[in-house]
C-alpha cells in the first residue's frame, strides 16, 4: 500500500511553454500533498505544501505564480511549470501525507525529471 | 526542527552491516528521529523512525543515545541496492506546520562488491 505516481516521468521541453506534472496517491487519500525540486548532486528542496481544496503555501523564493499548483481531489496534485526555462530544468518529486496518518508520514513520487531545451 | 549533522559518505562491503551516524545535538523533547533513503534517481523512501526507544524493521535498524543527541542507521547484512543517499531528520510528528520533511545533504553509502 501507500503508493504515490508521478506523470509524466520526464518530459524534454521547449523554453517558454508549460508543462504540467501530475501527482496521484493510488490506495489512499491524501489532504496534504507536497512538492520538491531536486537540482543535481543536490538535496531535494521543498517548494510548496498543497492543501485538497485550498491554496497552496510556497516557500520563500518560490514564484507561485510560476509554478502553478492545484489539488482538486484527495487523491491527485497538479504543479504547471509556466513558460519553462532552462534554468527550470531539474527533478521534481511529489508526496503524499495519507488523510488521518499516524505521525504525519508522507510517501514519495518516483519523481519527474524536466529538462527544458 | 532540530538540525543535523552526517557524514558526506561512507563504503561498506557487501553483506557487512553498514552503520550510519546522525548528531542532532539540538533536539527537543517531542522531536522523533526520521530516516529516508533515496536511490538514483528516484523518490525517497521511508525508512524508520524513533523516539528515544530502539527500533526494528524489516528494513534496518535505529539505535538513539540515551541522552537523544546522535543516532545510528544500520542496514545489517548491506547489498548493492542498498548504495543511495541516507538522510536523517528530526522533527516534531505532531502539531501544525509538523507535516513538512527538511533534507539536509545526506550521507551518501555506497555498497562495494
Amino acid at each position: 500500500g501507500a503508493v504515490v505516481s508521478q506523470h509524466p516521468s520526464w518530459v524534454i521541453c521547449k523554453s517558454g511553454t508549460s508543462v504540467k506534472i501530475e501527482c496521484r496517491s493510488l490506495d489512499f487519500q491524501a489532504t496534504t500533498m507536497f512538492w520538491y525540486r531536486q537540482f543535481p548532486k543536490q538535496s531535494l528542496m521543498l517548494m510548496a505544501t498543497s492543501n485538497e481544496g485550498s491554496k497552496a503555501t510556497y516557500e520563500q523564493g518560490v514564484e507561485k505564480d510560476k509554478f502553478l499548483i492545484n489539488h482538486a481531489s484527495l487523491t491527485l496534485s497538479t504543479l504547471t511549470v509556466t513558460s519553462a526555462h532552462p534554468e527550470d530544468s531539474s527533478f521534481y518529486i511529489c508526496s503524499a501525507r495519507p488523510s488521518g496518518g499516524l505521525h504525519n508520514e508522507q510517501f514519495f513520487g518516483p519523481g519527474t525529471r524536466l529538462t527544458v531545451l | 526542527d532540530a538540525k543535523t549533522t552526517q557524514p558526506p559518505s561512507m563504503d561498506c562491503a557487501e553483506g557487512r552491516a553498514a552503520n550510519l551516524p546522525c548528531n542532532h545535538s539540538t533536539i527537543s523533547g517531542n522531536e522523533y528521529v526520521y530516516w529516508y533513503r533515496q536511490i538514483h534517481s528516484q523518490g525517497p523512501q521511508y525508512i524508520i523512525h524513533g523516539l528515544k526507544n530502539n527500533e526494528t524493521n524489516e528494513m534496518a535498524s535505529l539505535i538513539i543515545t540515551e541522552d537523544r543527541k546522535s543516532s545510528t542507521l544500520i542496514l545489517p547484512h548491506a547489498t548493492l541496492r542498498d548504495t543511495a543517499v541516507y538522510y536523517c531528520i528530526v522533527r516534531s510528528p505532531f502539531g501544525a506546520g509538523s507535516y513538512q520533511l527538511t533534507f539536509g545533504k545526506g550521507t551518501k553509502l555506497s555498497v562495494i562488491p
